[in-house]
């Protein structure tokens, strides 16, 4: 079975341009996270889909941060504009099913950005 | 106060050393406690796993609860030079969010 996949691994752009992250899930997981790892920091929440829906979306640092999660499945996470403090290791993880005590999560191998 | 506080290391230890790895969390409504370990480039991997308060025992490794002190620790015996790694502590309680320490980076030196 296929584990959490995350594209791209790695992405550099520009302040102010936009960059969108994809995540596929494992396959029939209905909950999806987003985690994020700022240098020298502790990997950080982010939000938490369950199907399409926004369960939990505390940890957005601000608008500039847009996630989707389209019928269910892959999730992106877009950031339009990118500032300097957005660079880090975005991880994604998936677990089988919502509300279920403490399900396990797994992570993909995270998508490193640079924003110079 | 961060919620979850884990002494980054790093760690070096000789192989067959026993390993101990340690976070303190502040909230007590955290209600179960995982390890983590991740390799370089690499995502975070479930190690170990534990609701409550006591030993939990897989292989080489014990997770260990303390929820009157809000302490977790990690043991790992024999240890290898594969388990050269960062292992990261994570809290969760009932929303589904977990909160992570910053991880300890650890080599075993074969």
């Amino acid at each position: 079975e296929a584990g959490v996949t995350q594209f791209p691994s790695h992405s550099v752009i520009e302040k102010g341009q936009t960059v969108t992250l994809r995540c596929d899930p494992i396959s029939g997981h209905d909950n999806l996270y987003w985690y994020r790892r700022v240098m020298g920091k502790e990997i950080k929440f982010l939000l938490h889909f369950v199907k399409e829906s926004k369960q939990d979306e505390s940890g957005m640092p601000n608008n500039r941060f847009l996630a989707e999660r389209t019928g269910g499945t892959y999730s992106t996470l877009k950031v339009q504009p990118a500032e300097l403090e957005d660079s880090g290791v975005y991880f994604c993880a998936s677990s089988y099913r919502q509300g279920a005590f403490g399900e396990t999560q797994y992570f993909g191998p995270g998508t490193r950005l640079l924003v110079l | 106060q961060k919620e979850v506080e884990q002494d980054p290391g790093p760690l070096s230890v000789p192989e067959g050393a026993i390993v101990s790895l340690n976070c303190t969390y502040s909230n007590s409504a955290f209600q179960y406690f995982m390890w983590y370990r991740q390799y370089s480039r690499k995502g975070p991997e479930l190690l170990m796993y534990t609701y409550s308060s006591g030993n939990k025992e897989d292989g080489r490794f014990t997770a260990q609860v303390d929820k009157s002190s809000k302490y977790i620790s990690l043991f790992i015996r024999d240890s290898q030079p594969s388990d050269s790694a960062t292992y990261l502590c994570a809290i969760g309680s009932g929303s589904e969010k977990l909160v992570f320490g910053k991880g300890t980076k650890l080599t075993v030196n074969p």
